[in-house]
């Protein structure tokens, strides 16, 4: 079984501060994990993702997470928010022996203020 | 390269009506996947397609609905009847394959509300 907690379901944060999303997993077995951007009235974006090999893991737009499976924590950060990066955000886990089914948590809202 | 297309974008019926949602995955892509979005959560996945063969169906509500994915491109989802509970975003996706590190593309979704 796996599952995914985002803490915190609404984050706010002033322009060129640091942005924290925290995000703990749990599964029986070598996780893959994701982290996902939904603008309003659209689809799933990939920002970035864990498989294997560096626990560092830079994406797109500034982003990045680190995988600590000490903590079974995927926090993403971002050192300097941009009012564009207010969306709403999403971790998922899977793994190889499940065909890629994928549990995602419940999101959490960031907004960003100026 | 062209994105997920999911049609239409927006639905509203009433309660026991039937509706049906169209979904044209990234050209190649052998993996399909139906999600239900419900407002305020994540997406909770309904059924995954390996080509045109069902992956994984456990949460699908087979008692009122349905999906098909001929030829193993396009895909359809059905709900019927409807319930006021199914009002939610169904969010299709597409990956070239079903392993567990492939990133899943998605599309805009479809926006359903059932009065």
């Amino acid at each position: 079984a796996q599952s995914v907690t985002q803490l915190g379901s609404h984050v706010s944060v002033s322009e060129g501060a640091l942005v924290l999303l925290r995000c703990n997993y749990s599964s029986s077995v070598p996780p893959y994990l994701f982290w996902y951007v939904q603008y309003p009235n659209q689809g799933l974006q990939l920002l970035l993702k864990y498989t294997t090999g560096a626990t560092l893991v830079k994406g797109i737009n500034g982003f990045e997470a680190e995988f600590k499976k000490s903590e079974t924590s995927f926090h993403l950060t971002k050192p300097s928010a941009h009012m564009s990066d207010a969306a709403e955000y999403f971790c998922a886990v899977t793994h190889n022996t499940n065909a890629g089914k994928s549990t995602f948590g419940d999101g959490t809202t960031l907004t960003v203020k100026p | 390269e062209a994105g997920v297309a999911q049609s239409p974008r927006y639905k509203i019926i009433e309660k026991r009506q039937s509706v049906a949602f169209w979904c044209n995955p990234i050209s190649g892509h052998a993996t399909l996947y139906w999600y239900q979005q419900i407002l305020g959560q994540g997406p909770k996945l309904l059924i995954q397609f390996q080509n045109n063969g069902v992956v994984d169906d456990s949460q699908l509500p087979k008692d009122r609905f349905s999906a098909e994915r001929l030829k193993g491109v396009d895909s359809t989802l059905k709900i019927q009847p409807a319930k006021l509970e199914d009002s939610a975003v169904y969010l299709c996706a597409s990956s070239l394959d079903s392993g567990g590190g492939e990133t899943q593309y998605f599309g805009p979704g479809t926006r359903l509300l059932v009065l």
